[in-house]
């Protein structure tokens, strides 16, 4: 599978356990993004890594997350102290810069999710 | 700060019916829009990008700066096009996307 892979697809957890998502970006591809989404919403942007930098985080990522993405290969999502208010699904996206042209544009591919249920 | 709007959460149009599904977006620079579609238990993929002008599974979708809309549209539609559709916006230095609240369209048989 050429995809982006998530692990694991569901993680229940009780309210103050800490959490680790992993994201397998496609092979070649330099950019990984974290989004989160909750019920009726769409994906609202976490932060972004370029190979092993993490250059961009939302406000909406609080000092109880933390990601990584070591030698710029996979990435990691840790929640710290989980609270119910953290329940929803995470998502990975990858991207490659590509070229035409009519323009350039960076077309993002996402995994499956990791639905988080905090009880 | 940039802004993606779907006004419908549900939309039901019958087969063989024209169907268009509503974006508006607020942004000051130059932008660039996407629509993304989720189809019933799978993961969330790009069906058009208004950079490149194509028409996908019949879809096609024209930028209006004048009207900041990016309104996605079918001349004819069919069942198998019954999904959640997300109308998104890149931006910034990282290229993120903002994501409207998705609109999920049912064609009726």
């Amino acid at each position: 599978d050429t995809g982006v892979s998530q692990d694991p697809r569901h993680k229940i957890t009780k309210r103050g356990q800490n959490v680790t998502f992993r994201c397998d970006p496609i092979s070649e591809h330099n950019r990984l993004y974290w989004y989160r989404q909750t019920l009726g919403q769409g994906p609202e942007f976490l932060t972004y890594f370029q190979n092993e930098a993490q250059l961009e985080k939302s406000r909406l990522l609080s000092d109880r997350f933390s990601a990584e993405r070591p030698k710029g290969s996979f990435s990691t999502l840790e929640i710290q102290r989980t609270e119910q208010g953290d329940s929803a699904m995470y998502l990975c996206a990858s991207s490659l810069l590509r070229g035409s042209t009519s323009g350039k544009t960076y077309e993002q591919y996402f995994g499956p999710g990791t639905r988080l249920t905090v009880t | 700060a940039q802004r993606v709007t779907q006004p419908e959460k549900l939309l039901s149009v019958f087969k063989g019916a024209p169907v268009e599904l509503k974006c508006n977006y607020s942004y000051s620079g130059s932008p660039e829009l996407f629509w993304y579609v989720q189809y019933s238990r799978q993961r969330l993929q790009l069906l058009l990008r208004h950079i490149s002008r194509e028409s996908i599974k019949g879809f096609t979708a024209d930028l209006n700066k004048g009207e900041t809309s990016f309104h996605l549209k079918k001349p004819f539609a069919q069942e198998e096009d019954s999904a959640m559709y997300y109308c998104a916006l890149s931006h910034g230095s990282a290229r993120q996307l903002t994501f409207g609240s998705g609109t999920q369209l049912t064609v009726l048989p």
